[in-house]
């Protein structure tokens, strides 16, 4: 089973809302990651976790907050977002961040108004 | 310079058809890659990993040429179920997982 799942698959915020995505993964890895996807664009890396600890911040916005409670889970936290973030958010996990297969979850559709 | 650059495409191709396209990679340290297929406004799932012997799935096969720092992807008898943006992926050693993207190559198959 190679199956990633993230939640909500849709979400509509306003500017000065606060929200978060959630993902989740069962299959043991010990990396998971984030991506922003734009429009005709291939995914941007956000942040890495291995082993429940952060190990790349792609220089994100403060506005982006992860968390990594787990090792099964990991949250992106979203607060006072602009229009311009709204785009597919997706995460992945590997087995480690070593050259690892990443497994891409449905992503979460965000629209920021 | 890009890292890894694709012929965006359209590949326009009939059903039954061949079509094959490459990428190119600048950074030699690169260690692993993989061929992605993304739907519209769906997440990129795994196509295929590259060995450097070559490999093949079913109807697909991938090759890598480490010397010239291409890959390349043959989709044989191609389906209308083919159709899709194929990503070139390439992880560099000591990159901590981080994918180095192309930007796709669109392939559309025709009835």
């Amino acid at each position: 089973d190679t199956e990633v799942t993230q939640t909500p698959k849709h979400l509509v915020m306003g500017m000065t809302n606060k929200k978060s995505l959630k993902c989740e993964q069962h299959m043991g890895h010990r990396a998971m990651y984030w991506y922003k996807q734009k429009a005709k664009k291939p995914p941007e890396l956000m942040f890495v976790y291995s082993y429940e600890k952060l190990s790349i911040n792609e220089s994100v916005p403060s506005r982006f907050s992860p968390e990594c409670p787990n090792s099964s889970l990991l949250n992106l936290h979203l607060h006072a977002l602009q229009p311009e973030d709204s785009a597919l958010y997706l995460c992945a996990s590997s087995q480690e961040t070593s050259g690892d297969t990443q497994y891409f979850g449905p992503g979460t559709r965000l629209t920021v108004l | 310079r890009k890292e890894v650059e694709q012929d965006p495409g359209p590949f326009n191709v009939p059903e039954g058809a061949t079509v094959a396209f490459n990428c190119t990679y600048s950074n030699s340290a690169s260690q692993s890659f993989f061929w992605y297929r993304q739907d519209c406004r769906k997440e990129p799932k795994l196509l295929m990993s590259v060995y450097s012997s070559g490999n093949e799935d079913g109807r697909f096969t991938a090759q890598l040429n480490r010397a010239s720092q291409y890959i390349s992807l043959l989709i044989r008898d191609s389906k209308l179920s083919d159709s899709a943006t194929y990503l070139c992926v390439v992880i560099t050693t000591d990159s901590w997982g981080k994918l180095q993207f192309g930007a796709g190559t669109q392939v559309v198959v025709t009835p």
